[in-house]
């Protein structure tokens, strides 16, 4: 079984629907990521959290939220969403021990379309 | 400036080639530097650190240049299954292990 999986893997929907993304993890890493991935810009860093209590925003946060339900739940939620967050949405779990680089390790990801 | 860089490609190489890529970074403080692998429509994996000394592993030779701000990812005898995206990876300083990713270069293996 994958250690990260997220659901769903694909989604079409239309302007101004209530997304949800959900990443679920069995690693029992403490830190998770979203990532969006767009074709020839890498991937940018939407929002990050640390611990269960812990929500921090990334580089483009603007038009998305999260939750983080649990150590190994974190969704990510799109409020409205609209054409230009059409992309691949990652997520990914580190576990950064003393000593240690902090590897991230990436779900399979979830290809949306906002038509 | 993009804190990462890299050619887009595509390199387009025969089976057995040696291709090389480099990326640049714009922040000199950074610390931690690593290349990931992504195949089509498939997750980023991590394929090795890179360390200062540079290092290898099988037919992967990474090297890390502080002074000119360049990483570069060295691949001997070209195989088919070597064809994918290779991601160069940055952990700046005081971004709290948080990687910031370059757009990924791009190579085609052919037989």
């Amino acid at each position: 079984d994958a250690d990260v999986t997220q659901t769903p893997r694909n989604r079409i929907t239309k302007t101004g629907k209530r997304i949800m993304l959900e990443c679920s993890q069995t690693k029992g890493h403490d830190r998770m990521y979203w990532y969006r991935q767009d074709p020839g810009l890498g991937l940018r860093l939407i929002y990050y959290s640390f611990d269960v209590k812990d929500i921090n925003k990334g580089e483009i946060s603007d038009g998305y939220s999260v939750s983080r339900q649990a150590q190994a739940k974190f969704s990510l939620s799109l409020e409205s969403a609209i054409p230009n967050q059409t992309a691949l949405y990652f997520c990914a779990t580190s576990d950064l021990r003393a000593g240690s680089t902090d590897t991230q390790y990436f779900g399979p990801g979830t290809r949306l379309t906002v038509l | 400036r993009k804190e990462v860089e890299q050619d887009p490609g595509p390199f387009n190489v025969p089976e057995g080639a040696t291709v090389a890529f480099n990326c640049t970074y714009s922040n000199s403080a950074s610390q931690s530097f690593f290349w990931y692998r992504q195949d089509c429509r498939k997750e980023p994996k991590l394929l090795m650190s890179v360390y200062s000394s540079g290092n290898e592993d099988g037919r992967f030779t990474a090297q890390l240049n502080r002074a000119s701000q360049y990483i570069s990812l060295l691949i001997r005898d070209s195989k088919l299954s070597d064809s994918a995206t290779y991601l160069c990876v940055v952990n700046p300083p005081g971004a709290g292990n948080m990687l910031t990713f370059g757009g990924g270069t791009r190579l085609m293996v052919k037989p």
